[in-house]
């Protein structure tokens, strides 16, 4: 398997803008997960989803954070408009019946 | 709401020695306990997975010990090489399929 897929790796914007990042969970896992880490907070859960459910956003710092799971095989996890204290690691993570969570390699945001 | 604490913060040893990575969490409620490998800029390796029935798990030259009463895991590795050099963090998850609460990890390094 090619484990969690996230696109892109590195994106650097301007404040203001749109961001979209992209998670492809392993197949056949019915969990995934948003974290994000920074060097102040460390690790922390943004969002979750059970069988493409959100089940958990209370990380999810304001309404400028949108998530989505259209279908168990993409997620997205959008921030508009984006603001320098985004700027960070976002990983996505996925299991299989709550088990063992196998994470992405992370995308490393910069907002200027 | 739980803690995880993970001590020391940093360590260096010499390539050969045994050495004892602590985790503690202030909530024994429980479901899974994960230990993770992070190289700097990249992400996360999944280790071991020790289920809160469970008291131990071994992967090669790995460890993980967990006592739920206390609060508290230790990951043991045997004969320190300089390719364990990382840092490692410590989860825990309070329900089947929930998000997973990170320690703040410690950073190991293994000199030749």
């Amino acid at each position: 398997d090619a484990g969690v897929i996230q696109s892109p790796r590195h994106e650097v914007t301007e404040m203001g803008q749109e961001v979209t990042l992209r998670c492809k969970p392993i197949s056949g896992h019915n969990s995934l997960f948003w974290y994000r880490q920074t060097m102040m907070r460390g690790l922390e859960l943004l969002i979750y989803f059970n069988n493409n459910v959100p089940i958990d956003d209370s990380g999810m710092p304001e309404d400028r954070f949108s998530a989505k799971m259209p279908n168990a095989s993409f997620s997205t996890l959008k921030i508009q408009p984006s603001e320098p204290r985004d700027s960070a690691v976002y990983f996505c993570a996925s299991s299989f019946q709550g088990y063992e969570q196998y994470f992405g390699p992370g995308t490393r945001l910069t907002v200027t | 709401k739980q803690e995880v604490t993970q001590i020391p913060a940093a360590l260096s040893v010499p390539e050969g020695e045994n050495l004892v990575l602590n985790c503690s969490f202030t909530d024994s409620a429980i479901y899974n306990l994960q230990w993770f490998r992070q190289d700097p800029g990249k992400g996360l390796t999944s280790l071991l997975l020790i289920q809160s029935s469970q008291r131990e798990q071994t992967s090669g030259r790995l460890n993980a010990s967990l006592d739920k009463s206390s609060g508290r895991s230790t990951l043991y590795i045997a004969a320190s090489q300089p390719g364990d050099s990382a840092t490692y963090l410590c989860a825990v998850s309070g329900n089947q399929g929930g998000k997973l609460i990170f320690g703040q990890g410690t950073e190991l390094s293994v000199k030749p």
